[in-house]
């Protein structure tokens, strides 16, 4: 079975500092793994994922994840916080060529402080 | 916008009763999925349609039911409701049926029972 966990219920950061929300995942096989974020009162938005290739995945808004095989995560990062990042960051993943759905993580709550 | 449309945006009902949410995809996506986001069981992947076709099922009670039409538009039916099942219900759509995990999600349902 596939299974994610995003072991930070919450993240608070300062504004202009660095951010990383944390995210381990277990699959069969090789692994796609995504990152999405939801604002209030909205759906989830994607916004980036990690097929295979280069293990640092750029995607939208600055965001950008590591893929470590050995470790088995898929960290969340960006290098300056800005308020307007508070959100809820969510982890999937899926087995690739598999047609199981994906699986989310509970989500970590960012806190970007001005 | 994703793009996907759900109705409607908020619902009050009672235990026992019976509703239907509906969602429409963005355009020319065949795949459609439902999720259903609570509290305490986090994102959970209830059902996919591919092109009218059921494609998948996840944690789905059998209380609930689902389809697509032939215009793609699908409908989640939650009947005899019990407290239990007030929750934020989502729906997202791809292109294909074994997605790459970009979904795009509509901006949820949500469900209070009382």
């Amino acid at each position: 079975a596939q299974s994610v966990a995003q072991p930070e219920d919450q993240v608070n950061v300062a504004e202009g500092n660095p951010l990383t929300v944390k995210c381990t995942y277990s699959v069969s096989g090789n692994p796609y793994l995504f990152w999405y974020v939801q604002y209030p009162n909205r759906g989830l938005q994607f916004l980036l994922k990690y097929i295979t290739g280069d293990n640092l995945v750029k995607g939208s808004y600055g965001f950008e994840a590591e893929f470590n095989k050995s470790q088995t995560s898929f960290h969340l990062k960006k290098p300056s916080a800005l308020v307007s990042d508070s959100a809820l960051y969510f982890c999937a993943v899926r087995p690739s060529g598999s047609a199981r759905q994906l699986t989310f993580g509970s989500g970590t709550q960012l806190t970007v402080l001005p | 916008d994703s793009g996907v449309t759900q109705t409607p945006k908020h619902l009050i009902t009672a235990t026992g009763q019976r509703v239907t949410l509906r969602c429409s995809p963005r355009s020319g996506d065949l795949s459609v999925y439902w999720y259903q986001q609570s509290l305490d069981q986090g994102l959970q992947f209830l059902i996919q349609y591919y092109n009218g076709e059921e494609r998948a099922k996840g944690n789905i009670l059998e209380r609930f039911s689902a389809q697509q039409f032939p215009d793609l538009h699908s409908e989640l039916n939650l009947s005899s409701l019990e407290l239990g099942d007030s929750a934020l219900y989502f729906c997202a759509s791809s292109a294909g049926v074994l997605n790459t995990g970009e979904l795009f999600f509509g901006e949820g349902s949500r469900l209070t029972v009382l």
